[in-house]
């Protein structure tokens, strides 16, 4: 089964500066997908950027991009030019390619939350 | 993308009661999945509904506890029956569509 694990709870960044988040993955697919989901406290869950195993290049949206390492299965995310509207929970999330048994469900890591100091 | 409109936003129930929950997309989606959330913690997933079929549970979740309908492409219900204390929680549904996931903004269950 797989997994995808956070292992930061809590992490701080000075407005304008830039901070990365870890997450880290276990899988024995090939095929899948990785995403990170944001969720303020209007518990809204919002999609940050989203990443297909089978392209080696790293995502990026604006101030925001990950670093993709299949072979170490990690996936953390930089965000540069820290606002403080950043400030919310970070989700990672994995699901499986359509070539599995795949019902398209997302397997979430344990969160990590943001603090954005003015 | 698709929204999702997810009603009640919160409730306060007495425990042995049941709450259903429902959860409207503004266009169909395929599957929809509907988890529950600690507040400050992580997802996890109760089951997937697909129209037409029964859903399917995940380990630690079974139908007689939360029982879920999926009438058709944009709608989905979920409900919580003979709650207890240990059912408070969040309760948020998603949807899969064309163009990614989108989800609903969750409920707030406090059993009392």
């Amino acid at each position: 089964a797989q997994t995808v694990t956070q292992s930061q709870p809590e992490m701080s960044v000075q407005e304008a500066e830039t901070v990365t988040l870890s997450c880290t993955y276990d899988t024995s697919e090939s095929d899948y997908y990785l995403f990170w989901y944001k969720q303020p406290p209007s518990r809204q869950m919002i999609l940050v950027i989203r990443q297909e195993a089978y392209k080696q290049q790293n995502a990026t949206e604006n101030r925001f991009s990950v670093n993709f390492q299949k072979a170490a299965k990690s996936f953390s995310l930089k965000i540069s030019d820290s606002q403080l509207g950043d400030a919310a929970m970070y989700f990672c999330a994995y699901r499986s390619g359509w070539g599995s048994s795949n019902t398209g469900k997302l397997i979430f890591g344990q969160g990590t939350t943001l603090q954005v100091k003015p | 993308s698709a929204v999702i409109s997810q009603k009640p936003s919160r409730d306060i129930c007495q425990r042995g009661t049941s709450l259903t929950i429902q959860c409207q997309v503004d266009s169909q989606v395929t599957m929809m999945f509907w988890y529950r959330q600690q507040p400050g913690q992580s997802l996890t997933l109760i089951a997937t509904a697909n129209q037409g079929s029964e859903a399917t549970y995940e380990s630690g979740f079974v139908i007689d506890k939360f029982p879920i309908s999926r009438p058709n492409l944009t709608f989905s219900t979920l409900t919580v029956s003979n709650m207890s204390p240990e059912d408070s929680s969040i309760y948020l549904c998603s949807g899969q569509g064309s163009d990614g996931y989108t989800f609903g903004s969750g409920t707030r269950l406090t059993v009392v």
